[in-house]
């Protein structure tokens, strides 16, 4: 079970605006920075949002992060056909020596 | 262009062991911490461990401690994981992954790019 709790499913129609979220903890997302991740299948996940709100050069600015305590939430905007995939939300657990967290992945269908 | 390329995965018995590389291109190396990452068919992602820039600190998850270990070669670009006492639920691709920032080792989960992932089945 992971320790970053996302839903297991989501879906939406194109067009439309979908949020995923992600919860965590004080030693989790409560101190550190989230990254969300796309996951095609068969194919290799890809930074999708860096330190909670940041996105990289060429994903397209309907995807957006944002962050409050200990919860995290992807929003995607427009939807459409292509984003039908696998997302999950990473962050640093500062417990113990710590280690990297990933949440359990929510599958996005674009009904 | 920056790319990682891992290489080594294939079929092995329970109890066996593997090595898998993960050859690095387009930046400098040696000022990146490095990650592997690990999916089960059909399941989420699982961190699996992560090698300071310059080799000398790792950190491995807690579940996989003693059996996994993770070292670099800054001179050859490239990270590698070796895997001892292999089981069935370590059946898995398995992608090395750089870390967004230059030199950080701990406090990130922040990873772009990944390879292309290398698969790891584990029976006999």
């Amino acid at each position: 079970q992971s320790v970053l709790t996302q839903p297991p499913s989501a879906s939406g129609t194109p067009g439309q605006r979908i949020t995923i979220s992600c919860s965590g903890s004080n030693s989790n997302i409560g101190s550190n920075p989230v990254n969300w991740y796309q996951n095609l299948p068969g194919t290799a996940p890809k930074l999708l949002i860096y330190s909670d709100n940041q996105r990289p050069s060429g994903v397209p600015d309907r995807f957006s992060g944002s962050k409050s305590g200990t919860s995290a939430s992807l929003a995607i905007s427009g939807l459409q056909s292509e984003d039908e995939a696998d997302y999950f939300c990473a962050a640093w657990d500062d417990s113990l020596n710590g280690s990297v967290l990933f949440g359990g992945g929510t599958k996005l269908t674009v009904l | 262009h920056v790319q990682l390329g891992e290489s080594g995965g294939g079929v092995v018995q329970p109890g066996g062991s593997l090595r898998l590389s993960c050859a690095a291109s387009g930046f400098t190396f040696s000022n990146y911490a490095m990650h592997w990452v690990r999916q089960a068919p059909g399941k989420g992602l699982e961190w699996v461990g992560v090698i300071s820039y310059d080799g000398t600190r790792t950190n491995h998850a807690d579940s996989l401690k003693g059996r996994f270990t993770i070292s670099r070669d800054n001179f050859g670009n490239t990270v590698f994981l070796q895997m001892d006492s292999l089981r069935a639920e370590d059946t898995a691709v398995y992608y090395c992954a750089r870390v967004g920032r230059l030199y950080y080792y701990v406090g990130l989960a922040w990873f772009d790019p990944w390879g292309q992932g290398t698969l790891v089945t584990v029976s006999s």
